[in-house]
């Protein structure tokens, strides 16, 4: 399985655009990157999922570049509310990545200041 | 559509004691999975299951047992209850075909003294 590593905390304010990068050097060919927001006392909720270029959703982009050995979340004008903690996973792919098996590492904690 | 249920929400435990913790999901989800959450640190996974009567071993797998009798249930056993298992416990289901994202419980709360 590929690890993954991220800034352990970012601080922003409100109203600005925050981009949170994960390295994965060692994903594999059929790998997909997924993200994934944490609130206190919760369980991580899906926030956005890609194999490569860009994707976007309502609420936030994923860009990976060619090589795909990192990927960055970017989360558009955040509020006090996306105050979270972000997780970048690697895996759960086709064929012989999709073996089941999903490590979560350390996370990003966010912290957005009025 | 509840969608993953954790049973119980908290539980206080004596060290030694043993308990069951139990996961529950109504989207016919193919794979299940138990991780722990301890204070400021990330979700490490303990055991998982890709298909009913099948289980794996994850990253902590030590102290607990699982069981997939049913495929939308996934049970995590704690034989015999240490502090070092005081922690949040997670359950989460997906589905099998690639690119699904996993949908988590709310957790369970579990402390041992």
């Amino acid at each position: 399985l590929a690890k993954t590593t991220q800034p352990i905390s970012m601080d922003s304010y409100e109203g600005q655009e925050v981009n949170i990068t994960c390295s994965h050097n060692n994903i594999a060919t059929n790998d997909y990157i997924t993200w994934y927001q944490q609130f206190p006392s919760q369980g991580p909720r899906f926030i956005i999922q890609g194999y490569k270029t860009k994707v976007t959703n309502e609420v936030a982009s994923l860009f990976i570049p060619a090589d795909r050995k990192s990927s960055t979340l970017s989360l558009p004008r955040v509020s006090l509310s996306d105050t979270a903690v972000y997780y970048c996973l690697v895996g759960d792919g086709w064929g012989s990545s999709n073996t089941g098996k999903l490590i979560f590492g350390q996370g990003t904690t966010l912290q957005v200041k009025p | 559509n509840a969608g993953v249920t954790q049973t119980p929400k908290f539980r206080v435990l004596k060290t030694g004691q043993s308990m069951t913790l139990l996961c529950a999901q109504d989207m016919n989800h193919e794979y299940m999975y138990w991780y722990r959450q301890d204070p400021g640190m990330g979700l490490r996974l303990i055991h998982y299951s890709v298909g009913e009567g099948t289980t794996a071993k994850g990253e902590v797998p030590d102290g607990y047992n699982v069981s997939r009798l049913k495929k939308q249930n996934f049970l995590l056993g704690l034989e015999s209850a240490a502090p070092s298992q005081t922690s949040v416990y997670f359950c989460a289901s997906r589905r099998r075909s690639s690119n699904q994202p996993q949908h988590f419980g709310d957790g369970t709360r579990l402390s041992i003294l």
